[in-house]
């Protein structure tokens, strides 16, 4: 158990609202990531983080931002949520740059 | 673009019997390789992480091995039980935070 919860762990909302998911994690680990799991996509990386304030896009991050105030929270915004935004999303966390990557329980968004 | 493969989608076999999963990937300049499992409804699990110098790896009924020069990763899990249905995914990472992830195979043992 890598410690890292997701909230919420399920979100019905409508297109055009704005969505939040958090992840936290209490190992205070560096390295932080959020993937969204489609169907004939697999898992594929939003953004990730390396270190308070220090955050970068993975290969699908149009209509995603994130924030990093804190080490142990990672803040995934859909500033306004469409229908391909409906997925489920996971964090995960890793101690070295390229380590072991350990994964928080999900969020199944739908987006209405 | 790294494209990780995983073959076959589905497979079932009887309890006992040994499980050979397979992962393919087509950029060999790899860091890493790690094999999840997932069960519905769940996250992931990390199974195995191989770095690029090693040629296996292995924990408890779990085998890993990766042969960088062939773009292959195989995955053997002795004796199979029920409890080992599930889905499995390999991901590669190549030199830097990414992992690519392949579809996954979903195994079914049957009692």
């Amino acid at each position: 158990d890598a410690g890292i919860t997701q909230s919420p762990r399920h979100k019905v909302t409508e297109t055009g609202t704005p969505v939040t998911l958090r992840c936290h994690q209490t190992e205070n680990h560096r390295y932080m990531y959020w993937y969204r799991q489609d169907p004939g996509h697999g898992l594929r990386l939003i953004h990730y983080s390396y270190g308070v304030k220090d955050t970068d896009k993975g290969e699908v991050s149009d209509g995603y931002s994130v924030s990093r105030s804190k080490t142990e929270d990672f803040l995934l915004t859909l500033e306004s949520a469409t229908s391909s935004q409906t997925s489920v999303y996971f964090c995960a966390i890793s101690v070295e740059e390229a380590g072991e990557q350990y994964f928080g329980p999900g969020t199944r968004l739908t987006v209405t | 673009k790294q494209e990780v493969t995983q073959i076959p989608a589905a497979l079932s076999v009887p309890e006992g019997e040994n499980l050979v999963l397979n992962c393919s990937f087509t950029d060999s300049a790899i860091y890493n390789l790690q094999w999840f499992r997932q069960d519905p409804g769940k996250g992931l699990t990390s199974l195995l992480l191989i770095q690029s110098s090693q040629r296996e790896q292995t924990s408890g009924r779990l085998n890993a091995s990766l042969d960088k020069s062939s773009g292959r990763s195989t995955l053997y899990i002795a004796a199979s039980q029920p409890g080992d249905s599930a889905t499995y995914l390999c991901a590669v990472r190549v030199g830097d935070y990414k992992l690519s992830f392949g579809a996954g195979t979903t195994v079914t043992v049957r009692a």
